[in-house]
């Protein structure tokens, strides 16, 4: 596609109750990140794959958040037994491999309630 | 290990010039700076690798003084559609992959 394509736009959830977030990279983008981002605050990174391989998970905040890519273009972002403290916006974003900028996706709005 | 931007915010009138910048105590590969407005994706500005790179793009440019560990962002003859939330993201040395750590954002109004 022309842009990097997250859905759903916005989720409330039931606090406990699962979610799972799409990502659908630019194609050929190599490169695949999984940002937090509070209100009035910069984005914070979660994990980061390239291809299928998932290279760095070190900003995940607990083991409720999994995320994977399994054939190296799609991402899921899911949160177990969701927190009202999860409630942010996670950004997706994707890149050519190398020194390029990031092409974000709109975001999904999470609020838990 | 967050870097900081200052200012916080700015307002300007339009037509007049903002300065942006974007330090970090950690030595730097590379800084990004993207533009974001509210209820946006971020959008991508420009990158400056590691050498003193100075870049522009149409009348915002940018400049990375590697000694420092410091880079800024100018916009000259702002427009209205300038405003927007500024990020800078950072990428250390050695760290193998492109994550970027961003600052907190300085957010720039631009009035008529």
């Amino acid at each position: 596609g022309a842009g990097v394509s997250q859905s759903p736009r916005y989720k409330v959830a039931k606090r406990g109750q699962d979610v799972a977030l799409r990502c659908d990279p630019i194609s050929g983008h190599v490169s695949l990140f999984w940002y937090q981002q509070a209100l009035g605050q910069g984005p914070e990174f979660l994990t980061y794959f390239q291809n299928e391989a998932q290279l760095d998970k070190s900003g995940l905040p607990s083991d409720r958040f999994f995320a994977e890519r399994p054939e190296g273009s799609v991402s899921t972002l899911k949160i177990q037994r969701t927190q009202q403290e999860d409630s942010a916006v996670y950004l997706c974003a994707s890149s050519v491999q190398g020194a390029d900028g990031y092409t974000f996706g709109s975001g999904t709005r999470l609020t838990v309630v | 290990q967050q870097p900081v931007q200052s200012p916080q915010a700015v307002i300007l009138r339009e037509g007049e010039d903002a300065v942006i910048n974007c330090s970090s105590s950690k030595a730097l590969y590379s800084v990004h700076w993207y533009r974001q407005k509210h209820g946006e994706a971020p959008v991508f500005l420009m990158i400056l690798l590691k050498g003193g790179e100075q870049k522009g793009h149409e009348k915002i440019s940018a400049s990375f003084n590697e000694k420092k560990q410091q880079s800024s962002l100018y916009l000259t003859a702002s427009q209205l559609s300038y405003s927007g939330t500024y990020f800078c993201g950072t990428e250390r040395e050695a760290q193998g992959a492109q994550k970027l750590v961003f600052g907190q954002g300085t957010r720039l109004t631009i009035n008529p």
